[in-house]
């Protein structure tokens, strides 16, 4: 069974700093692995993806993620938080195949102090 | 541009009653999905479809039901509303074979 833990339900930062959400994951094939952010009262945003190619995924808003097979990891950074960066991150996890359903991680709500 | 869209986007209902969630996309992606979302659960699947007259039970699928008669629509029925079922609501779609999912904006949905 695939599974997706985020360590760390809330992570506190501030304006500036480096920003950084866990991600492990669990899976008994390459899996496919994705961030989403959601802002208040809003719908999931696709952030990033990583499917299988570069090791090292960048995506919107300055967030980038690195793909640690190792460490079955996936963990997102960003190196200057901003206050527009506060919100729910969730990480995600596709087994490929003919599999469509995504795996949640539980959500890690990010603030972001002056 | 294409989307998805969800409608009522607010929803206040009483015990018992049967309430429909309506999901619309415009990608003409073939996959769609409904999840719940609540504190401390994250996002759990209720139901899905991977085309029309296809559809699936997720995690969550007691007291819900979907059908899925074209491609753009998956109407999400809650047949008879328990208190329980107070939550978010959001549908999504894909077709990559990575399972990318774009959401749609979320309905709130109170049951009293």
């Amino acid at each position: 069974a695939q599974s997706v833990t985020q360590l760390g339900s809330h992570v506190s930062v501030s304006e500036g700093a480096l920003v950084l959400l866990r991600c492990n994951y669990s899976s008994s094939v390459p899996p496919y692995l994705f961030w989403y952010v959601q802002y208040p009262n809003q719908g999931l945003q696709l952030l990033l993806k990583y499917t299988s190619a570069a090791t090292l995924v960048k995506g919107i808003n300055g967030f980038e993620a690195e793909f640690k097979k190792s460490e079955t990891s996936f963990h997102l950074t960003k190196p200057s938080a901003h206050m527009s960066d506060a919100a729910e991150y969730f990480c995600a996890l596709n087994s490929g195949g003919s599999n469509y359903k995504l795996t949640f991680g539980k959500g890690t709500l990010l603030t972001v102090n002056p | 541009d294409a989307e998805i869209t969800q409608s009522p986007r607010h929803k206040i209902t009483e015990t018992g009653r049967q309430v429909t969630l309506a999901c619309h996309q415009t990608w003409n992606h073939n996959n769609m999905f409904w999840y719940r979302q609540d504190l401390g659960h994250g996002l759990r699947l209720i139901h899905y479809s991977y085309g029309v007259q296809d559809t699936n039970k997720g995690e969550v699928s007691d007291g819900y039901s979907v059908s899925r008669s074209n491609t753009e629509d998956l109407p999400l029925t809650l047949e008879s509303a328990a208190s329980s079922q107070t939550s978010v609501y959001f549908c999504a779609s894909s077709e990559s074979t990575s399972g990318e999912q774009y959401f749609g904006p979320g309905t709130r949905l109170t049951v009293t």
